[in-house]
């Protein structure tokens, strides 16, 4: 079945450091691919997406690249700040009639002045 | 209004208890959905309603009832729920449940966040 592997934190980083936050999904079929971001206290969301091979998300900075070759969807950031301490979600959605989101186990970001 | 509201924030019962949590949307979408989420965990889908219409049913024990008595309004009903239950119970909603066009994308709400004692 659909299932996404991400990689375990916590992570903990210093201000301006680059971040990678590793995903690699399994699925049938050509899923869509999501980064959602859970600040403590909130709910989930949407940071990116990606809906086909080679097509990269972005947003405040963030990126990620389906990659079909790879199974993979690394999430990125150049220089990270306080403010983006949270948990992030690598998740996909399967195309194969339901949209349903089945999420990593999400990895948490620390970012220490 | 691109936002879901979901009510209480936070609610705390006895396992005796009978109490409501409810999510409301006015994006026009007609997917909505309830997962559960641990401590330290991601979310877990409950439910799906497509059209006001239960689509998905995870295999939720029935003292979680679910109910969409409108597009815009998601309640999930609990009713001698166990110290277990305890979780931040998120509602969801996407235009379609059906991803054939690509990513409908969920929009969350902040979560209820549960306590049974």
């Amino acid at each position: 079945g659909d299932s996404v592997t991400q990689m375990e934190g916590p992570v903990t980083l210093s201000e301006e450091a680059f971040l990678t936050i590793n995903c690699t999904y399994t699925a049938t079929g050509y899923p869509s691919l999501f980064w959602y971001v859970q600040y403590p206290g909130e709910g989930l969301q949407l940071l990116l997406k990606a809906t086909k091979a080679d097509d990269k998300g972005s947003n405040k900075g963030f990126e990620a690249t389906y990659r079909k070759e790879t199974t993979s969807f690394h999430l990125e950031k150049g220089s990270v700040q306080v403010s983006d301490s949270a948990v992030y979600f690598c998740a996909l959605s399967g195309k194969t009639g339901a949209n349903n989101l089945f999420f990593g186990t999400g990895t948490r970001l620390t970012v220490i002045p | 209004d691109t936002e879901v509201t979901q009510t209480p924030k936070h609610l705390v019962m006895g396992m005796t208890n009978k109490k409501s949590l409810k999510c409301e949307q006015h994006m026009g979408h007609r997917a909505m959905y309830w997962y559960k989420q641990k401590a330290k965990k991601p979310p877990e889908l409950m439910f799906v309603y497509s059209y006001e219409k239960l689509s998905i049913n995870e295999s939720v024990p029935s003292r979680f009832s679910p109910e969409c008595p409108n597009s815009s309004l998601l309640n999930l009903h609990l009713h001698a729920l166990q110290p277990e239950d305890s979780a931040l119970y998120l509602c969801a909603s996407s235009q379609e449940w059906t991803a054939q066009s690509g990513a409908n994308v969920l929009t969350f709400g902040a979560g209820s966040r549960l306590t049974v004692l």
